[in-house]
């Protein structure tokens, strides 16, 4: 049972537009995630997170949104740009408040941005 | 500042034998966590090891385990293979349990 899911396998946006990458999750108990950007032949790296007292988190080209009762969260990048093509996985834990840091992924969002 | 080095890159082995990964941390990460990503599953978490002891374990059968060294270093070990251990493995550590985790490259296994 996939705890974190991102439904979209790829998206395709042209250069200069938003791209937004989306995330569901079924844990009421996640109040930790982050991003996750992976070019091939690479481990992933950390783009940006955001804790469950906050509904948004922004950095540069980044953001990301959560909406704790849908259990949704979501990645804009705004203007996306050609380096941005890769894999984007999002990633969810219990936390400190659990006393774990597990971190369960979901299957990723390949984002091809069109020059 | 020298990254997380997973070694080897590449692996090919057959059914039925063991394998043993290597991960070195960051230098003054504590933690290290082992993650296998398929193309179906994802990134799936393994374990983490945070000074020496194991603290959290992923869904994997026990052929799957790991240690951790006092340098940091740790060790990812699957006995008996199966086909479907054919994965990227990879390691990431951070300086403190739950946040900060910097991936490594990963070993690329490949069982036949």
């Amino acid at each position: 049972d996939q705890q974190v899911k991102q439904n979209s396998p790829s998206l395709s946006v042209q250069e200069g537009r938003i791209s937004i990458l989306n995330c569901d999750y079924t844990n009421s108990m996640f109040d930790y995630f982050l991003w996750y950007k992976k070019y091939p032949a690479e481990g992933p790296t950390f783009l940006i997170s955001i804790s469950s007292i906050k509904d948004k988190n922004e950095d540069g080209r980044f953001t990301v949104f959560l909406n704790k009762s849908a259990k949704h969260l979501s990645l804009h990048i705004v203007p996306s740009q050609p380096g941005d093509s890769a894999v984007y996985f999002c990633a969810a834990s219990e936390g400190p408040a659990s006393g774990t840091y597990k971190y369960i992924f979901g299957t990723g969002t390949r984002l091809k941005v069109l020059a | 500042k020298a990254g997380v080095t997973q070694t080897p890159r590449y692996l090919i082995k057959t059914r039925g034998q063991q394998v043993t990964l290597s991960c070195s941390p960051i230098s003054g990460h504590r933690s290290v966590s082992w993650y296998q990503q398929t193309p179906g599953q994802g990134l799936q978490f393994l374990f983490e090891y945070f000074s020496e002891t194991q603290r959290n374990k992923g869904n994997f059968p026990g052929r799957f385990s790991g240690r951790q060294f006092s340098n940091s270093r740790s060790e990812m070990n699957v006995s008996t293979l199966e086909l479907g251990d054919s994965a990227l493995y990879l390691c990431a550590s951070s300086p403190e349990l739950g946040y900060g985790y910097t991936f490594g490259s990963g070993t690329r296994l490949t069982v036949v």
